[in-house]
């Protein structure tokens, strides 16, 4: 059945390292999503992509988080420097556009140490 | 922007009783507002959704209900079983043009066989 893949589902890394989570977005779906849920701020949006054009990375620190669509089928999202307070698990949702129902995937849990 | 308040933040239920969670929204121009049930190291996924245009929806033993005016929504579980113990979170959709999500805090749900 159709689902959001991500990977890798689980992330250890020490502070300062590079990351990247990956998404795919369920087929013929055309707006992505990366969300953060932690336990002190519960489920937050980083990010959202149409049509690949990212529309809204208000909720995305600029100066270390990047989120690209390299193609339809693939969704990153980078973190470079990262730090402890990074430690997270990140989510990726897809839907389609003009529709209002999110999919979301199993997530990644990033641990920086 | 929106901000989405929820109550229980913890619930506990014995089985076969019903269970109901409540929201409010602070948006009057918010239209869609989806229930995500998440199980432990999942994704959340949806179970029910309501548009503004609508004050109730069912789905077997799940319902929502929507008060605009007050600006609240529920979800009502009847005939609860264990497979419902979950994280459950609403979430409510700013106007069309526009597709965040902005959600509540969550409501661990336990139900007591």
């Amino acid at each position: 059945d159709a689902r959001v893949t991500q990977t890798p589902r689980d992330k250890v890394t020490e502070m300062g390292q590079e990351v990247t989570m990956r998404c795919q977005p369920i087929l013929g779906h055309n707006t992505v999503f990366w969300y953060r849920q932690t336990m002190m701020q519960g489920l937050e949006l980083l990010a959202y992509f149409r049509n690949r054009a990212p529309l809204d990375d208000s909720g995305m620190p600029k100066d270390r988080f990047s989120a690209e669509m390299p193609d339809a089928t693939l969704a990153t999202l980078k973190i470079q420097p990262s730090e402890p307070r990074d430690s997270a698990v990140y989510f990726c949702a897809s839907g389609l556009g003009g529709r209002n129902e999110q999919f979301f995937g199993p997530g990644t849990r990033l641990t920086v140490l | 922007g929106e901000n989405v308040e929820q109550h229980p933040s913890t619930l506990s239920v014995q089985e076969g009783d019903s269970a109901v969670i409540k929201c409010t929204y602070s948006d009057s121009a918010s239209n869609y507002f989806p229930w995500y049930k998440q199980e432990l190291g999942k994704g959340p996924q949806l179970i029910i959704d309501i548009r503004s245009n609508v004050g109730e929806k069912k789905d077997q033993r799940i319902a929502v209900t929507l008060n605009k005016t007050a600006k609240h929504f529920s979800l009502h579980i009847t005939e609860t079983q264990p497979e419902d113990s979950a994280v459950y979170f609403c979430a409510a959709r700013e106007p069309a043009g526009n597709e965040k999500l902005t959600f509540g805090t969550g409501t661990r749900l336990t139900i007591i066989p």
